[in-house]
């Protein structure tokens, strides 16, 4: 068990470009969660997923971003038509849930930077 | 509304020196759980402590402890002795007590840097 593992760590791309993020979970974790960094700021909750099933998104979370969770293991974070309001930390994290206490395991995260 | 503050944007010690983060959260929520992360600079966050909003007894592990107290709204986080592997951002964390999920509602973090 190595972690919450996240790729790419970094990605820049031209505004107007579609972007795709992607996480793996701990591998017996049932839960699966999306948040957004800004620099100098909390992490804040864009989705979660339990197994495959999306279960909440946030209206931070506009038209232009999808995420997926197929067979309920791996997660796909997309952008469409990238801003560069876009510009942030994208964060994974898992956990067994299932209550309100439970302890999240984060990744390192994807930094994206829009152009 | 749910929030949490962490009013102190930046904290600067000398190694073994001790060094108390505030935070202090508003929720009208009966039930809820409260949390701290660390976030080294390697990006994860790291968990540090789960606390429900039925248990006001302080806990102490290692050189880490915390108080809770809800007459005041605030969930104060003290590391004695600091060390330079203490130097992240702290963040301090509020969950919905009713929902059952890990969605939470993060402070806006407290830079903490220990010089040798």
């Amino acid at each position: 068990d190595t972690g919450v593992s996240q790729n790419p760590r970094h990605k820049i791309t031209k505004r107007g470009q579609n972007v795709t993020f992607r996480c793996d979970p701990i591998s017996e974790h049932n839960r699966l969660y999306w948040y957004r960094q800004t620099l100098g700021q909390g992490p804040e909750f864009l989705t979660y997923f339990q197994n495959e099933a999306q279960l909440e998104k946030s209206r931070l979370l506009s038209d232009r971003f999808s995420a997926e969770r197929p067979k309920g293991s791996f997660s796909t974070l997309e952008i469409q038509r990238t801003e560069q309001g876009d510009s942030a930390m994208y964060l994974c994290a898992s956990s067994l849930g299932g209550t309100a206490n439970e302890k999240l395991f984060f990744g390192s995260g994807t930094q994206l930077s829009v152009l | 509304a749910q929030k949490v503050t962490q009013a102190q944007t930046e904290i600067s010690v000398v190694e073994k020196e001790d060094v108390t983060l505030d935070c202090v959260y508003e929720t009208r929520d009966t039930t809820y759980y409260l949390f701290w992360y660390k976030q080294p600079p390697s990006g994860e966050l790291v968990f540090l402590i789960r606390r429900n909003s039925f248990d006001e007894q302080n806990e102490i592990s290692g050189r880490y402890s915390w108080n809770f107290q809800k007459s005041t709204s605030s969930f104060n986080f003290t590391i004695t002795a600091s060390q330079v592997v203490d130097s992240a951002v702290y963040f301090c964390a509020l969950s919905d007590g009713s929902s059952n999920t890990g969605k939470l509602i993060f402070g806006q973090g407290t830079t903490l840097q220990v010089k040798p």
